[in-house]
């Protein structure tokens, strides 16, 4: 079974742009959640999805937002772009969602660069 | 809310010595626990999860980690590190009252000294 997939794996962008990034779950996977990795902060919950519903939200501005599709896969779009931006973004897949000990089965990531 | 602590952010060890990694949460409702390990330019990949069954868990290449309510810890271990082992390592706990959203400690990075 393929793995959770993320596209692009690298991206460069400037201040002020916007930038979409893609996450496809393991397949059957419902749920998608994305998280934000620096070095400073380690890694942030942004927001999780489930059957094209978001069902948890962490505390970022309201420039970072995300989707959800019928087959599951999951975009997330940043928009006005801050050079604190720049980071690792993760996107992690489970079978459920709400259920304690489900395991959550991270991408590869996609490492966005704002200059 | 929940937090986790991971109290030493790098660790170095020789190769073939234990291998600590510690990691205390704060909950006020029995926790799922887990440990990820990212190696670089890569996700984060499961290690072993607690999830109030045996207190000692098991895991993959070797580690387990033990869950201890009154220390409020769930520290990883390992008997004899390898090289292959040097990477990011995350505790991460996930919390019911907040719809099980997960939330990661700060990450420890381990060397290991050949």
């Amino acid at each position: 079974k393929a793995g959770v997939t993320q596209t692009p794996r690298y991206l460069i962008k400037t201040r002020g742009q916007q930038v979409t990034l893609s996450c496809s779950p393991i397949s059957g996977h419902r749920s998608v959640s994305w998280y934000q990795q620096t070095p400073g902060q380690g890694l942030q919950f942004l927001f999780e999805y489930f059957s094209e519903t978001q069902r948890n939200k962490g505390n970022f501005p309201g420039r970072f937002s995300g989707r959800q599709f019928s087959n599951s896969r999951s975009e997330m779009n940043v928009s006005t772009l801050e050079l604190g931006d720049s980071a690792l973004y993760l996107c992690a897949s489970s079978l459920v969602a709400g259920s304690p000990e489900e395991i959550q089965y991270f991408g590869p990531g996609t490492r966005l660069l704002v200059l | 809310a929940q937090s986790v602590t991971q109290l030493g952010s790098h660790v170095s060890v020789s190769e073939g010595a234990l291998v600590l990694l510690r990691c205390n949460y704060s909950s006020s409702v029995p926790p799922y626990l887990f440990w990820y390990v990212q190696y670089p330019n890569q996700g984060l990949q499961l290690l072993l999860k607690y999830t109030s069954a045996a207190t000692l868990v098991k895991g993959i290449n070797g580690f387990e980690a033990e869950f201890k309510k009154s220390e409020t810890s769930f520290h990883l271990t390992k008997p004899s590190a390898h090289m292959s082992d040097a990477a990011e390592y995350f505790c991460a706990v996930s919390d019911p009252s907040t719809g099980n959203q997960f939330y990661f400690g700060t990450g420890t990075s381990l060397t290991v000294i050949p």
